[in-house]
């Protein structure tokens, strides 16, 4: 069974810094593409970033290029994402997400975990 | 960017009814385009990738169709488990895109 589990969430004042980790099981996890998306409260689902399989491609949106990083331990089946020079507006539910195969969909979510930025 | 819109923002409906909602891409997307539906408090679920592949174990009254520009998404015969709302995805080119939702209510 393919699970994805999500930690590392909290409340962080602005211009402070989280890492949230996935942790995956059930399934082969350098052959997937990975990805976050984000959700803030009330509102739609924004992508994040994504990495390749053998983290060698990567991509961030325009919102947190310069800040976040994306990373993956294909020996430890692990997601992180650090997250720098936090601000309000990255107040949201994260959510890990598997690719399908290289695809870039989400087949698979974690079940999210919230990230609170304020003072 | 490509924008993804999607239509009607919302939409009432009774059980048993058919409901029809669509994704329009700004740009061409050829058929790189999947749909999920999410439930208050829960993540997402993929639905329907490559605009009309049926996720496994995702019941047959739902269907996609489209490519290029136009998708639809169609609920053949509502049932109680499918209000919710509903988004589209673009997987065509980075950076990757979500509609904003349609919300699927009881009438």
């Amino acid at each position: 069974e393919v699970q994805l589990l999500e930690s590392g969430g909290g409340l962080v004042q602005p211009g402070g810094s989280l890492r949230l980790s996935c942790t995956a099981s059930g399934f082969t996890f350098s052959n997937y593409v990975m990805n976050w998306a984000r959700q803030a409260p009330g509102k739609g689902l924004e992508w994040v970033s994504s990495i390749s399989g053998s983290g060698g491609n990567i991509n961030y949106a325009d919102s947190v290029k310069g800040r976040f990083t994306i990373s993956r331990d294909n020996s430890k089946n692990t997601l992180d994402l650090q997250m720098n020079s936090l601000r309000a507006e990255d107040t949201a539910v994260y959510y890990c997400g598997r690719g399908r195969g290289n695809i870039y969909y989400f087949d698979f979510w974690g079940q999210g975990i919230l990230v609170t930025v304020s003072s | 960017d490509i924008q993804m819109t999607q239509s009607p923002s919302s939409v009432s409906a009774s059980v048993g009814d058919s409901v029809t909602m669509t994704c329009r891409a700004s740009q061409g997307i050829s058929s790189w385009l999947a749909w999920y539906q999410q439930k208050p408090g829960k993540a997402p679920k993929l639905l329907i990738y490559t605009a009309s592949t049926l996720q496994s174990a995702v019941p047959s009254r739902f269907s996609g169709s489209g490519s290029g520009t136009d998708f639809t998404l169609t609920i053949s015969s509502l049932q109680p488990e499918d209000f919710a709302t509903y988004y589209c995805q673009q997987a065509n080119r980075f950076p990757l895109t979500f509609g904003g939702g349609t919300k699927v209510e009881i009438k």
